[in-house]
Formats: structure tokens, C-alpha cells, sequence
């Protein structure tokens, strides 16, 4: 019954490696987000997606880039990873219905050394 | 950003009921009221959802005041798997879910 899929539970990559965080939905959303969550921060939105190349930014997008080139994959890059982007990422989508709810992946949670 | 206001931590006692108070005075019209809940090292989950009246499902009930300016989630028998933390959180137009610290809720057994 996995609706949110997320390529990868635990991840460790180098500083200055190129990251991608993978995410697929089967529901035929229109809108996909991705999050980080932090400790004593909350989750805060990075960008999200309310259509195949069609990107938003969020509240905290330097340092990442978003591609959704197909409508259930919305994928999170990294362009050069660095210690301070060590945290939970989140990915979720919705219809573009305000009377739906979001369905959340569960969680990659990267490290950055 | 839609703003909503919760108390940092709750506690409850297993098999009692749980009301989670909610305050969103700067709500509009057409924003719902979503509930979303995160058990450790997992994402948040779906709660339920409304706009104007109360909301029943399986999970729980939503009380919405008639003003619309706040909402209580009510739990009716909280067990040690409702141990979690509860998001309250408006959708407003622009489709985004802005998500505040939420309420720590703890079950006592």
C-alpha cells in the first residue's frame, strides 16, 4: 500500500559530491513537495511542483535544484553537498484539490561527512 | 504564510480522550483545516481535514468553531500508538502545507 516512495532510507555522501534524492508517487498528483526537517526547526519547504516541469520555490532553496520530468517523479539535487544540508528530507504530494489530503514519503535521511 | 498557533507538548493518559487545541485567527474563507501526525522516524501521516463543520473518521474528530478561528483534533481513546507529535496545519490557495513546530503529545500508560 506504498503511495510515496523514497529511493533511499539512509544515505552518506562526501562534501562536494552531487546528490540526488529520489521521489515517486503512483497517485497521479499534480503536486509534489520535498522538505527538510530538523531538529527544534520543524519542516520547512525547499520547492515543490504542481506539474511536470513546472518548479516553485520554497522557503529555503539555496543549495538544492528540483527536475520533475515525469508527473509521479519529483527528484532533489544537491549540486555540491556540504555538512550544513545533513538532515531528514521529506518528499510528499497532493491533488491540486484543496479538499484532499498530502501523502508523505518516508523520510531519507542523508549525512553529509 | 497561513498561520496557525499550538501548545509545544500535551500529555494524556492511555484510554483517555486527547483534545489538541489549534488557533488560526488569520484563517480565510477558503482555507482548510488539515491534521497531519508524525510517529518517530517516520513521515507525517494524514489526520483529517475540514473547512466549516466537525469532522469524523476512524483516526479521530475534528471540532471547527463557528468563527473558523481555531479547531480542537480530539483523539476518543488515546493508546501508546498515538504517542506522537500533531501538526495543524491551513492549505490555502497557492497549494502549499506550511507546517508550524506542532504538539508533542504524549500517552502515559
Amino acid at each position: 500500500d506504498v503511495k510515496v516512495t523514497q529511493s533511499s532510507r539512509y544515505l552518506v555522501k562526501r562534501t562536494g559530491e552531487k546528490v540526488f534524492l529520489e521521489c515517486v508517487q503512483d497517485m497521479d498528483h499534480e503536486n509534489m513537495f520535498w522538505y527538510r526537517q530538523d531538529p527544534g526547526l520543524g519542516l520547512r519547504l525547499i520547492y515543490f511542483s504542481y506539474d511536470v516541469k513546472m518548479k516553485e520555490k520554497g522557503d529555503i532553496p539555496e543549495g538544492y535544484s528540483v527536475s520533475r520530468e515525469k508527473k509521479e517523479r519529483f527528484s532533489l539535487i544537491l549540486e555540491s553537498a556540504s555538512t550544513n544540508q545533513t538532515s531528514m528530507y521529506l518528499c510528499a504530494s497532493s491533488l491540486w484539490n484543496l479538499n484532499t489530503e498530502a501523502f508523505f514519503g518516508q523520510g531519507t535521511r542523508l549525512t553529509v561527512v | 504564510d497561513a498561520k496557525t498557533t499550538q501548545p509545544n507538548s500535551m500529555e494524556s493518559n492511555e484510554e483517555e480522550p486527547v483534545h489538541l487545541p489549534c488557533n488560526h485567527s488569520t484563517i480565510s474563507g477558503t482555507d482548510y483545516i488539515h491534521w497531519y501526525r508524525q510517529l518517530p522516524s517516520q513521515g507525517p501521516e494524514y489526520v483529517i481535514h475540514g473547512l466549516t463543520s466537525n469532522v469524523n473518521n476512524r483516526m479521530a474528530s475534528l471540532a471547527i468553531a463557528e468563527d473558523r478561528k481555531s479547531s480542537t483534533l480530539i483523539l476518543h481513546r488515546a493508546t501508546l500508538r498515538d504517542a506522537a507529535v500533531y501538526y495543524c496545519i491551513l492549505r490555502v490557495p497557492g497549494q502549499n502545507f506550511v507546517f508550524g513546530p506542532g504538539t508533542r503529545l504524549s500517552v502515559l500508560p
